[in-house]
């Protein structure tokens, strides 16, 4: 399973755009890129999945430059709600995986008024 | 019900007691997964289900931890002997195992766990 990086915390206020940098160096081929929002005292929730290029869903874009060796999760507008814990993940999505899927520390975004 | 439920949502238990948490997966879900977080720390993967495959086990962190899925549903996660440093939150997560949802995984609310 690619290893993935991100910062520790990042400090945001209310209207801003948000971009969180995740860096996996070692993805593999077939591996997909995902980002998973925790609040606190509740488990994860998935938030958006991508392979290349750009994905946008309801809650966010995904960012994926050509060489897949990072992604950028980007939050526009945030609200003070959308203060929790990001974990980006990277893993496979073909038969035979293990599903092991290994959550980081995260990326603590604060969100002030 | 339509989510991952898990019980019981807050236990206070003594050290050197036993204690068992339950989760109950999507319906449909063949994956099933556990997972410990302290506080204000990461998640911490135990361990993994798919099928009637053999379990990964590899995230258990001692022999006092075990786990079991039933007919391949229900899930019991098993803490023996328990000591203070078993307090967390202990996560059960499911997922279908089909090529479009391999990774999208959804979370229980968890099981709190103080041992005193």
């Amino acid at each position: 399973l690619a290893k993935t990086t991100q910062p520790i915390s990042m400090d945001s206020y209310e209207g801003q755009e948000v971009n969180i940098t995740c860096s996996h160096n070692n993805i593999a081929t077939n591996d997909y890129i995902t980002w998973y929002q925790q609040f606190p005292s509740q488990g994860p929730r998935f938030i958006i999945q991508g392979y290349k290029t750009k994905v946008t869903n309801e809650v966010a874009s995904l960012f994926i430059p050509a060489d897949r060796k990072s992604s950028t999760l980007s939050l526009p507008r945030v609200s003070l709600s959308d203060t929790a814990v990001y974990y980006c993940l990277v893993g496979k999505r073909q038969p035979g995986n293990t599903g092991k899927l290994i959550f980081g520390q995260g990326t603590t975004l604060q969100v002030k008024p | 019900g339509a989510g991952v439920s898990q019980s019981p949502s807050n236990k206070v238990t003594e050290k050197g007691k036993d204690v068992e948490l339950r989760c109950d997966p999507i319906s449909g879900h063949t994956a099933l997964y556990w997972y410990r977080q302290s506080l204000g720390q990461g998640l911490e993967f135990l361990i993994y289900f798919q099928g009637n495959s053999a379990p990964d086990k590899s995230g258990l962190p001692s022999d006092r931890f075990s786990a079991e899925r039933t007919g391949g549903s229900v899930s019991t996660l098993t803490i023996q002997r328990t000591q203070q440093e078993d307090s967390a939150v202990y996560l059960c997560a499911s997922s279908h195992d089909t090529l479009m949802e391999r990774n999208t995984i959804y979370f229980g609310e968890g099981s709190w766990l103080t041992v005193v």
